[in-house]
């Protein structure tokens, strides 16, 4: 069954603008890991951010910030100010720390396609 | 250094032929992994290394050979592979292979099956 669910598949935007993803994900564990990673046309995941399961506290980074709310298992992550540099395959992962079946691995949603047009 | 080497970058091969993948990371970190992705698809495991012993196969088959010669080295080796193997082949590694660990890949090998 799938665990992290990016129901958006690509987003297009004009530079300047901002631009939300939207991970949700699902899980039995009380101690979980979320993660961020960028894939632009090169092919190298980049990882940008983790966030754990106890850490709710959001973050920005940048032009980059992130809104984990666990009583809505999401994980959203919002690009400020885009530039074309932005156009990636970007995906939400999920780690958990307690499950025999899925402890060590990481499971990726679908990904997003960002693409920011000048 | 905070890099994950693949090489070759490129790969053609024919159903035949024998190959093998290489990846290096000098982080001194002790998991590592193969990872294949299809076009438009997210990364899918394949085999996990944890302190230079396989501790997860995907169910990958046989055609498919990972190894690890030493912390810093990840291999994959190819034979007999099908047209549909044809992926973008990406490695990892991370400091242990706890969950919390984030994962740093490479550029990965393009390979197509012929």
């Amino acid at each position: 069954a799938q665990k992290v669910t990016q129901a958006q598949t690509e987003i297009s935007v004009v530079e300047k603008e901002d631009v939300t993803l939207d991970c949700v994900y699902e899980t039995r564990d009380t101690t979980y890991y979320l993660f961020w990673y960028k894939q632009p046309p090169s092919g190298e995941l980049v990882f940008l951010i983790r966030r754990n399961s106890f850490d709710e506290q959001n973050e920005i980074s940048g032009r980059y910030s992130w809104n984990f709310q666990k009583s809505t298992s999401s994980f959203n992550f919002t690009i400020t100010a885009s530039q074309v540099v932005d156009s990636a395959v970007y995906f939400c992962a999920l780690s958990e720390a307690e499950s025999t079946d899925s402890w060590g691995k990481l499971q990726f949603g679908a990904g997003t396609q960002v693409v920011v047009t000048p | 250094d905070t890099e994950v080497t693949q090489t070759p970058k490129h790969l053609v091969m024919g159903m035949t032929n024998k190959k093998s993948l290489k990846c290096e990371q000098h982080m001194g970190h002790r998991a590592m992994y193969w990872y294949k992705q299809k076009a438009k698809k997210p990364p899918e495991l394949m085999f996990v290394y944890s302190y230079e012993k396989l501790s997860i196969n995907e169910s990958v088959p046989s055609r498919f050979s990972p190894e690890c010669p030493n912390s810093s080295l990840l291999n994959l080796h190819l034979h007999a592979l099908q047209p549909e193997d044809s992926a973008l082949y990406l490695c990892a590694s991370s400091q242990d292979g706890e969950a919390y660990n984030e994962q740093f890949f490479g550029p990965g090998t393009r390979l197509t099956v012929l």
